[in-house]
Order: C-alpha cells, then sequence, then structure tokens
C-alpha cells in the first residue's frame, strides 16, 4: 500500500528565505507524485507533478520539487518565499497502473513572516 | 467555466440527524473522490467512484455514505452513525488514469451542534 510522509507539520520562515519542504513515500510500484497547496477555507490547488522524465520538475508560484527515487523523497523547495506563500502543503502519491487512490500527507503549514 | 461544485459551504446538523453534501462537476471526469480534512491529519479518503453506479470505500467509510447515479454527481451523506462528523470535507474529480490531477471543490464545513 502506499504511504506519504510529511515530516515538519510546521515551516516558519522569514519572507525572502529559502525554504525546503519534505515529503517521503512508501510503495511498492512505481508512482506518479504530486504537490498541492490548499489556502485557509478552500481546496486544494496543484503546485506540480512527477510523472517521469526529469527529476526536478517546476510548478506555479516559483515552487521547484526534486523527484528522489533512491531516498523515496519528493521535496519541495522555492528560493525566496512571500507572505502569500503562507499556506498549507500537501504531498500526495498514487501508483503507476494500479487503481486511481491519490493518498496525502498530514500536510505542512508554512508561516511566512516579516 | 468548468470546475467542482460543493454546497452548502457551511452546514449545521444537530446530532443524529442524517445530512448529505452535495458535489457536482462539470469536467467530464470519470473519477470523484471525497475526503474528510482535520487539524493534522491531513485529507482521509472515505469513498471514491471511478464509474456511474460504482463506488468503493477509502480508509474512513464507516458512517459515510455515497451514491453516483450520475457521471457529474458524487453526493455524500452523513449518517448518525458517524460518531465524529465535524470537520471540513473536499470533493475532488480527475480523469481515470493515474498520472492526471485531482481537481477540488471549495470544500464544505459541517459542523454538528
Amino acid at each position: 500500500a502506499q504511504s506519504v510522509t510529511q515530516l515538519d507539520s510546521q515551516v516558519p520562515v522569514f519572507e525572502e528565505a529559502p525554504v525546503e519542504l519534505r515529503c517521503n513515500y512508501s510503495s511498492s510500484v512505481s508512482v506518479y507524485l504530486f504537490w498541492y497547496v490548499q489556502y485557509p477555507n478552500q481546496g486544494l490547488q496543484l503546485l506540480l507533478k512527477y510523472l517521469s522524465g526529469s527529476t526536478l520538475v517546476k510548478g506555479i508560484n516559483g515552487f521547484e520539487a526534486e523527484f528522489n527515487k533512491s531516498q523515496t523523497s519528493f521535496h519541495l523547495r522555492k528560493p525566496s518565499v512571500h507572505i502569500s506563500d503562507t499556506a498549507e502543503y500537501f504531498c500526495a502519491v498514487s501508483e503507476a497502473g494500479g487503481g486511481n487512490k491519490l493518498t496525502f500527507g498530514t500536510g505542512t503549514q508554512l508561516k511566512v513572516e516579516l | 467555466d468548468g470546475g467542482i461544485t460543493q454546497s452548502p459551504k457551511y452546514l449545521f446538523r444537530k446530532e443524529g440527524q442524517n445530512v448529505t453534501l452535495s458535489c457536482e462537476q462539470n469536467l467530464n471526469h470519470d473519477a470523484m473522490y471525497w475526503y474528510r480534512q482535520d487539524p493534522g491529519q491531513g485529507l482521509r479518503l472515505i469513498y471514491y467512484s471511478q464509474i456511474v453506479n460504482d463506488f468503493q470505500k477509502g480508509d474512513i467509510a464507516e458512517g459515510y455514505s455515497v451514491s453516483r447515479e450520475k457521471k457529474e454527481s458524487f453526493p455524500l451523506t452523513v449518517t448518525s452513525a458517524q460518531k465524529n462528523p465535524t470537520a471540513f470535507y473536499l470533493c475532488a474529480s480527475k480523469w481515470v488514469r493515474g498520472d492526471t490531477e485531482a481537481f477540488f471543490g471549495q470544500g464544505t464545513r459541517l459542523t454538528v451542534v
């Protein structure tokens, strides 16, 4: 069965500083990986996704993530954050070639401070 | 505009009552999902459906029921058997292929009073 671990429940960071949000997954087969962002009392929006090919994927709002198969990780990064990046971020996994179950991590609350 | 519509945005229910949350999509997606979100627990899958008239239990299906009579609609009923129904409920839809992303509604916040 697939699973996702987001080790950091909260990450405080100052504006214009870099940030990394960590995500590790577990699966016995190949996977597709996603990062979503959620603003308060709203649904989730896709930031970026890894399907295959280049391990570095770029998304919206200046975010990028790197797929590392050996470490089963898909960490999200941004070189310089803005106040408007304050939100909750979710990592998700679905297994290639099998079903449509999309499994989410517990989320990381990113708080950007002045 | 294409998208997913959840209604109502806020819902209050008395203990012992059943309540139905609406989810409609006009994206022509085959698969639809219901998630429950609680602080610190992320999104937990309640039910999902990949085709009309068929659905599967997710990780926390007890106390919930669904139907999928139309491709566009996937209503969720929170029954009186659900012991702790107060939560934020999210509906999503996607193409059946695993490499496609899910699109989410704006959510329904259910409060039991």
